[in-house]
């Protein structure tokens, strides 16, 4: 089992929908979550933080974490072309939470 | 305010030869993790630095090293280059553990 999963996609949705992507985790004892951003030949960018059960919303994003699940999603409201990009899933874990472990990414494509 | 910055963008080194790359952090951070990032994939961790100590590390072996400075820039180290260490390799600075960290640009390493 890996320890950060996610569905490598690519997720397609149309413009203006709610994207939806997926991550759960190995390590029960984590208790920091990350969403990035990456362009196509571009360093990650930090999209969300969440610590606690529940919903945290930012703008257009909502970042949803379940601990009981060890689910962590990311929802993407009125989705934009420029959007598309593959959504990295990041969680602290091992001694102290001081290793953070990235998923291989979801693709997702928003079309016009 | 200047983010975090990483030394040099591109790099072409031979197999058996040794690279280092730099890193500074974003102002106010202390906190320098180091990532290996292969096409397709997900960051993996090499190895997070704080105090001017290793504090956690991944699954890499030991011809890959650090070091912090007191400043908080740091080095990675890659000794003995393989074929397969050709790869996007990302800086990522934070304020103390589990908090949100941020990327650098990358060096982009290709061993021939």
């Amino acid at each position: 089992q890996k320890e950060v999963e996610q569905n490598s996609g690519p997720l397609s949705v149309p413009e203006g929908a709610i994207a939806s992507l997926n991550c759960t985790y190995s390590d029960r004892g984590s208790q920091s979550f990350f969403w990035y951003r990456q362009y196509s030949g571009k360093s990650p960018e930090l999209i969300m933080s969440i610590y606690s059960n529940g919903d945290k919303e930012d703008g257009r994003f909502t970042a949803q974490l379940n601990k009981a699940s060890q689910y962590v999603s990311l929802l993407i409201r009125d989705s934009q072309p420029s959007d598309s990009a593959t959504y990295l899933c990041a969680v602290n874990m091992g001694l102290r939470g001081f290793k953070t472990i990235f998923g291989a990414g979801t693709r997702l494509f928003v079309k016009a | 305010d200047a983010g975090v910055t990483q030394s040099p963008t591109h790099l072409i080194k031979t197999r058996g030869q040794q690279v280092t790359l730099r890193c500074s952090p974003k102002s106010g951070h202390d906190t320098v993790s180091w990532y290996q990032q292969a096409l397709g994939q997900g960051p993996q961790f090499i190895f997070q630095y704080y105090e001017e100590e290793e504090r956690q590390r991944g699954n890499f072996p030991d011809r890959f090293s650090g070091h912090q400075f007191p400043n908080y820039s740091s080095e990675l180290n890659v000794n003995a280059l393989l074929l397969g260490d050709s790869a996007l390799y990302l800086c990522a600075s934070s304020y103390r553990e589990n908090t949100e960290a941020f990327f650098g640009q990358g060096t982009r390493l290709t061993v021939v």
